[in-house]
């Protein structure tokens, strides 16, 4: 059963890079069959999704957030990571990492989400 | 962000059932499947119904999900006080980014 674990600095500084890393347990990201996604949640409000890495490096990202996001991975350590650069308050969110099997269209596989906040 | 409307709320008494729409366009819901994600308090989304109306295993046969043109729903029968969550659709659009729905929060009376 593949799980996913998310990592990072739960405290950002207004307009310094939020970065989280995201270690898939239980597969290999290698192995293909799925696209690696980062999905936000502003507190109390619905999902956003961030942008999506297949084991290639190849990524999308969603249009209103592709000019400050960029996600990375590597492979040898099986993980995925997400930069989001000049943050600011509107950023502070829970943030989860989340699979998607290839060629389908929902994510079955979710971490458990990690609060980033972005305070002075 | 949400380009996909929920009501905002519904409920029902224990054993009841209850219905969550899911209002798009034809350039998300009108062209893609819809799924759709329990969140219990304080816990990641749980993918509950794919591909419009497919369920996961494990998922009991209360769940279903249906799509009609731009528009999709998800039936909760039997309701019960292990259901209260928010519910979320959510779909691909022509941009090629998925989106959510605004969300639903469903209480057991």
């Amino acid at each position: 059963q593949v799980q996913l674990q998310e990592s990072g600095p739960g405290l950002v500084k207004p307009s310094q890079t939020l970065s989280l890393t995201c270690t898939v347990s239980g597969g290999s990201i290698s192995s293909g069959g799925y696209y690696w996604s980062w999905i936000r949640q502003h507190p109390g409000k619905g999902l956003e999704w961030i942008g999506y890495i297949y084991y290639s490096g190849s990524t999308y990202y969603n249009p209103s957030l592709k000019s400050r996001v960029t996600i990375s991975v590597d492979t040898s350590k099986n993980q995925f990571s997400l930069k989001l650069s000049s943050v600011t308050a509107a950023d502070t969110a829970v943030y989860y990492c989340a699979g998607r099997m290839l060629g389908e269209y929902y994510f079955d596989y979710w971490g458990q989400g990690t609060l980033v906040t972005v305070s002075s | 962000q949400s380009v996909l409307t929920q009501p905002p709320s519904v409920s029902a008494a224990p054993g009841q059932k209850v219905t969550i729409s899911c209002s798009g366009s034809s350039s998300n819901i009108g062209n893609n499947y819809v799924s759709w994600y329990q969140q219990l308090p304080g816990t990641a989304p749980k993918l509950l119904i794919y591909d419009n109306n497919k369920r996961p295993s494990g998922i009991p046969d209360r769940f279903s999900g249906s799509k009609s043109g731009t528009s999709a729903t998800l039936g909760i029968t039997g309701l019960q006080t292990g259901d209260e969550a928010d519910y979320y659709c959510g779909t691909w659009d022509s941009s090629l980014s998925a989106v959510f729905g605004t969300g639903t929060k469903v209480t057991v009376l």
